[in-house]
């Protein structure tokens, strides 16, 4: 059974550069989250969706920052343009109804240089 | 904000020993749960408490809910190597599926 894929797993890119990271949640999971997690700040929550439909963007830190669900099997997460304290893992993770058990992805460790 | 609070942040202890990690918070939660990352990983769920005071275990982890749902521990009988990894708790409000994260216990147990 296939758990939540993320790619790339590693991501090196140049400041100014536009990233995209990707994210495949659990076939019939209804909730997507984007996190990020730092040494600094820990796990914050980016944004997350409901049926495909963005609910709480409050976590996204700036407009470089956007996400998108077109289905329910595919979201992305971009930055435009990357930065170096963009620089962290970040990772998907889906869930099933109103219960937050959550379920993470292997995550995407991104470097910006 | 951090809104919950995990300690302690490192813990080093010898196979064998017990311990104790705890959550705290000023919020109220509808439900709590506990996440075990290991390097180059994402966290893994161990367990969702709910209802206050729940106490539920998993082999030598002890899982409690405090009794005002604003708080919780995990506590760990005879550690093994095995059980060395960052320790997550995270907390639910009753709006959708939102999860907020404490900021980790790094527990390492030496052989």
């Amino acid at each position: 059974d296939a758990g939540v894929i993320q790619s790339p797993r590693h991501e090196v890119t140049e400041m100014g550069q536009e990233v995209t990271l990707r994210c495949k949640p659990i076939s019939g999971h209804d909730y997507l989250f984007w996190y990020r997690q730092t040494m600094m700040r820990g796990l914050e929550l980016l944004i997350y969706f409901n049926n495909n439909v963005p609910i709480d963007d409050s976590g996204m830190p700036e407009d470089r920052f956007s996400a998108k669900m077109p289905n329910a099997s595919f979201s992305t997460l971009k930055i435009q343009p990357s930065e170096p304290r963009d620089s962290a893992v970040y990772f998907c993770a889906s869930s099933l109804g109103q219960g937050p058990k959550a379920f993470f992805g292997q995550g995407t460790r991104l470097t910006v240089v | 904000t951090q809104l919950l609070e995990q300690s302690p942040q490192f813990l080093s202890i010898q196979e064998g020993e017990n311990l104790t990690v705890y959550c705290n918070s000023s919020s109220v939660f509808s439900s709590l749960q506990w996440y075990r990352q290991e390097p180059g990983e994402g966290p893994v769920l161990l367990v969702t408490v709910v209802t206050g005071g729940e106490v539920k275990k998993l082999k030598r982890l002890t899982f409690q809910f405090g009794d005002a749902r604003k708080d919780s521990s995990l506590h760990i009988t005879a550690a093994q190597p095995g059980d060395t990894g960052l320790y997550l708790c995270a907390g639910a409000y009753n709006q959708g599926g939102k999860l907020i994260f404490g900021q980790g216990t790094e527990l390492s147990v030496k052989p």
